[in-house]
C-alpha cells in the first residue's frame, strides 16, 4: 500500500498569515491526491481533488499543488474559521490517508 | 443537495458482527460513476478506508481487512451497507460513509456513527 506522510503534525499561525501543509507519498501517485478539512466533532469536508482542483464552494484562499510524490496545501490569509485538522488522501491506489495536521491560532 | 447518514448499534461485544447502514439522498447509486465508500477514524489509526461499492455493483475492499468486510447496496431505497465480522476493541472508531466518484476521492460525507467494542 502507498504510505502518506503528512507534515507538520501540528501548526500554530496568526490570522492573515499564509500556511502550508505538506504531504509525501511513498511512491508516485500521479496527482491522485485530495485534501480534506475536519473541524472538531464534524466529518471531513473535501477541499481539493486531483492535487490542485478546488471543490465547489471552497474559498479561493485554499490551493493545492505538487506532483510525483510531493504535494502541498496552502491557505492564504488565514481566517478564524480555518482552525481545523487537515488530511491528505491518495487515490492512485486503494485510498490511504495522511496522519493529519492540526491547525491552531497563535 | 447530497446528504448521507450512518446508523449502527453504538456498542457491541468482541467477536460480534457489526452492521452499518448508510442512508443517502441527492444522488443515485444507479448513476454511472457513483460510489459509496466506508471510512473509519480512530484516535489510534487516524482515517482508514474500508470499502467502496460502485453503481455497477463492483466492490473493493481494504486488503488488510478484506476477509472481514462485506459491502452491499439497496439502490431502490438509496442505502448502502457494511458488515464487519469478528469485531475487536481495536475496531472502536467513528464510522463514516461518503459519496465517491470515478476518481476515488470522497466529495460528501455523513456525520459518522460512533461504534464502541467492549465486553
Amino acid at each position: 500500500d502507498i504510505q502518506m506522510t503528512q507534515s507538520p503534525a501540528s501548526l500554530s499561525a496568526s490570522l492573515g498569515e499564509t500556511v502550508t501543509i505538506e504531504c509525501r507519498a511513498s511512491e508516485d501517485i500521479y496527482n491522485g491526491l485530495a485534501w480534506y478539512q475536519q473541524k472538531p466533532g464534524k466529518s471531513p469536508q473535501l477541499l481539493i481533488y486531483n492535487a490542485n482542483s478546488l471543490h465547489t464552494g471552497v474559498p479561493s484562499r485554499f490551493s493545492g499543488s505538487g506532483s510525483g510524490t510531493q504535494y502541498s496545501l496552502k491557505i492564504n490569509s488565514l481566517q478564524s474559521e480555518d482552525v481545523a485538522s487537515y488530511f491528505c488522501q491518495q487515490y492512485y491506489d486503494y485510498p490511504t490517508f495522511g496522519g493529519g495536521t492540526k491547525l491552531e491560532l497563535k | 443537495q447530497v446528504t448521507l447518514k450512518e446508523s449502527g448499534p453504538g456498542i457491541l461485544q468482541p467477536s460480534q458482527t457489526l452492521s452499518l447502514t448508510c442512508s443517502f439522498s441527492g444522488f443515485s447509486l444507479s448513476t454511472y460513476g457513483m460510489c459509496v465508500g466506508w471510512i473509519r477514524q480512530s484516535s489510534g489509526k487516524g482515517l482508514e478506508w474500508l470499502a467502496n461499492i460502485w453503481w455497477n455493483d463492483d466492490k473493493y475492499y481494504n486488503p488488510s481487512l478484506k476477509n472481514r468486510l462485506t459491502i452491499s447496496k439497496d439502490t431502490s431505497n438509496n442505502q448502502a451497507f457494511l458488515k464487519i465480522t469478528n469485531m475487536d476493541t481495536a475496531d472502536t472508531a467513528t464510522y463514516y460513509c461518503a459519496r465517491g466518484s470515478s476518481h476515488w476521492y470522497f466529495d460528501f460525507w455523513g456525520p459518522g456513527t460512533m461504534v464502541t467494542v467492549s465486553s
